[in-house]
Formats: C-alpha cells, structure tokens, sequence
C-alpha cells in the first residue's frame, strides 16, 4: 500500500535558523497537503499543492511538490518559538483513494 | 461557524470492553474521516465515510468499525479493547464536494482514550 515518509523525525533548531522536512511517498501523488500540530493540539491544515513542481509561500514558509509528484518538502525561514510543533504532510493517490498522513516530523525551537 | 466536536474527550476503558466514540463535523460537511494516533505509528486512517456510506477503510481489524448518520455525524465503535488500542482518536471533516481529490481535512480535538 501507499506509504508517505518524511525525514528528519526530529529536529531541535534555535530561533533565527531556517528549518527544512521532506515528505516521500512511495506512490504518485494527486495532491498533497501539508498540516501543523501543536503540542497537545490537533492536526490543523496548512496548504495544499496540486501541480508538478509546484511552489507556493506562506510568509516565511515555503512549500514545494515534486516534478514527478511522489515528493514534497516544506522549508521554514528564521524559525521563530511559535514555530514549535509537529509538521505531517499527507497525500492522496489517483482516484479515490485514502488520504495518508506521513510519519510527522517534531519541530523544537529553543529561544 | 463552530469546529468539529468529539466526545467524550477523555475516557479510560478496561482491556475486553468495548466503546464507541462520536463526532459531528461543521455543518455542511459531508465527508468524516477517523484517525488513531500513537507516539509510535503516527496518524494512522481508519476509515472514510460520505453520505453515510464508507468510502475507504485502512488496516485495522474487524474490532474498530464506524457509521455515520444522515446528519453527517459519525461514531466509531471498538470492540474487545486491547491495551494497544490506547491512543488519541481524531475525527475530520470535510466539505466533501471534491470527493477524493483533496479537500482540506478540519480536526476536531480528538478523544483520548486508555486502556487499562
């Protein structure tokens, strides 16, 4: 079946340092969704992305899927302490398929 | 407009008993989805469902099984707890008019469940 990881599992940054993850599935992706949950929250929806090399900003983030839509990464610029938290991306395959959650990858930010 | 709820929010429950948790999404939302989540296995789907009928399914057994009523509401149901079954179980909706493609899932707070 479709599984999506991402890599660093962890990462401990101080504030100001930028902040990358990487999401890869082992399948093609229709879309992919990036969310950010905060310690003792939930899941909350970031952005998505559609197309084939695809690049869009959110202030100092920075979201990217693949040429070949099996990979995704989202970079952080100047990480801030309110950047605390647990980045997942999720994708989806062709027809009407499962939406699946990557491994997450835990974010801390010391000031 | 008011976010997804879940309840109860916290429950503890004894290894061989059974529970059933609830989920009404934001309304207009037609699409449901279930996810257990475990320090160890991440976000882990359950199962879909859309106008009461279960779209897709992930890989538990048969002991975790769902419905979702005419309102949209949704409950899913374990049977037989075991002590692996602890975790945090999030619900999410959906407007579901762009079935399949990619709609942005809303979390609710989730339910908290532990067996003991």
């Amino acid at each position: 079946g479709q599984q999506v990881m991402q890599i660093p599992q962890y990462q401990h940054v101080q504030e100001g340092e930028d902040f990358t993850t990487y999401c890869n599935s082992s399948t093609t992706l229709s879309n992919i969704q990036w969310y950010k949950q905060r310690p003792g929250g939930h899941p909350v929806f970031l952005i998505q992305l559609v197309k084939s090399g695809e690049v869009k900003k959110q202030k100092r983030l920075t979201f990217q899927f693949g040429e070949a839509k099996k990979n995704s990464s989202l970079h952080i610029t100047a990480t801030q302490t309110t950047d605390v938290g647990t980045y997942f991306c999720a994708g989806r395959g062709t027809g009407f398929q499962k939406l699946v959650f990557g491994t997450g990858t835990r974010l801390l930010v010391s000031p | 407009k008011a976010g997804v709820t879940q309840t109860p929010r916290y429950l503890i429950k004894t290894r061989g008993q059974q529970v059933t948790l609830s989920c009404s999404p934001i309304s207009g939302h037609r699409s449901v989805s279930w996810y257990q989540q475990t320090p160890g296995q991440g976000l882990q789907f359950l199962f879909e469902y859309f106008s009461e009928t279960q779209r897709n399914k992930g890989n538990f057994p048969g002991r975790f099984s769902g419905r979702q009523f005419s309102n949209s509401r949704s409950e899913m149901n374990v049977s037989t707890l075991e002590l692996g079954d602890s975790a945090l179980y999030l619900c999410a909706s959906s407007l579901g008019r762009d079935i399949g493609f990619g709609e942005t899932q809303y979390f609710g707070p989730g339910t908290r469940l532990l067996v003991l």
